[in-house]
């Protein structure tokens, strides 16, 4: 089956830009997750969606994040305006009834 | 919320010697522990999982434990090759929604 696809894979941009990413899941994966893994640390998870409903966006930092998963499938991850400190990699899973994640191979965003 | 440690940070071993990566949780409703591999510049894989009605778990040199009672469980890996070297993460995941929460995870160097 095919893996959980993320676009773009790298991307470099100045603080106070905005920046968005993509991720499309395994196909039947009704769970979504978004999570932002910083150097050197485990990923953090960022928002959960079950299908199109947000479960969990506990980390969420609502002042600059936003995320929606329309019609249960695809999902972007948008930041605006984007600081220094999110610079990281952002990962994207899906799962399906509680079995594992899957990962994507993720987005290196770079804010200068 | 669910916190999880692990430890070591940083693991080095001679090829052919085994490797144990330990990591404690503190929520006792958590249900499922799975174990990840990454790679650098991939996303993490899972290599081995455990739920919370076994005690222990195997897959060819990789294995993983389970001390519900004490709440901590660990992964682990005999033979080593060098082919192993990478951040492993351990993970517990509670909840009806099944959220995920990661360790800080273990960067392991095999030594040819």
């Amino acid at each position: 089956e095919a893996g959980v696809a993320q676009s773009p894979r790298y991307k470099i941009i100045e603080k106070r830009q905005s920046v968005a990413f993509w991720c499309n899941p395994i196909s039947g994966h009704a769970t979504l997750y978004w999570y932002q893994q910083i150097l050197g640390q485990g990923p953090k998870l960022l928002i959960q969606f079950q299908n199109n409903g947000v479960v969990d966006d506990s980390q969420l930092p609502k002042d600059r994040f936003s995320a929606e998963r329309l019609k249960g499938v695809d999902s972007t991850l948008k930041i605006q305006p984007a600081k220094l400190e999110d610079s990281a990699v952002y990962l994207c899973a899906s799962s399906h009834r509680n079995t594992e994640a899957f990962f994507g191979q993720g987005t290196r965003l770079t804010v200068v | 919320g669910e916190n999880v440690e692990q430890h070591p940070s940083t693991l080095s071993v001679q090829e052919g010697d085994s490797a144990v990566i330990k990591c404690t949780y503190s929520d006792s409703a958590s249900n499922y522990f799975p174990w990840y591999k990454q790679e650098l510049g991939k996303g993490p894989q899972l290599i081995i999982d455990i739920r919370s009605n076994v005690g222990e778990k195997k897959d060819q040199r990789i294995a993983v434990t389970l001390n519900k009672t004490a709440k901590h469980f660990s992964l682990h890996i005999t033979e080593t090759q060098p082919e192993d070297s990478a951040v492993y993460f351990c993970a517990a995941t509670s909840g009806g929604y099944q959220k995920v929460t990661f360790g800080t995870g273990t960067k392991l160097q095999v030594i040819p």
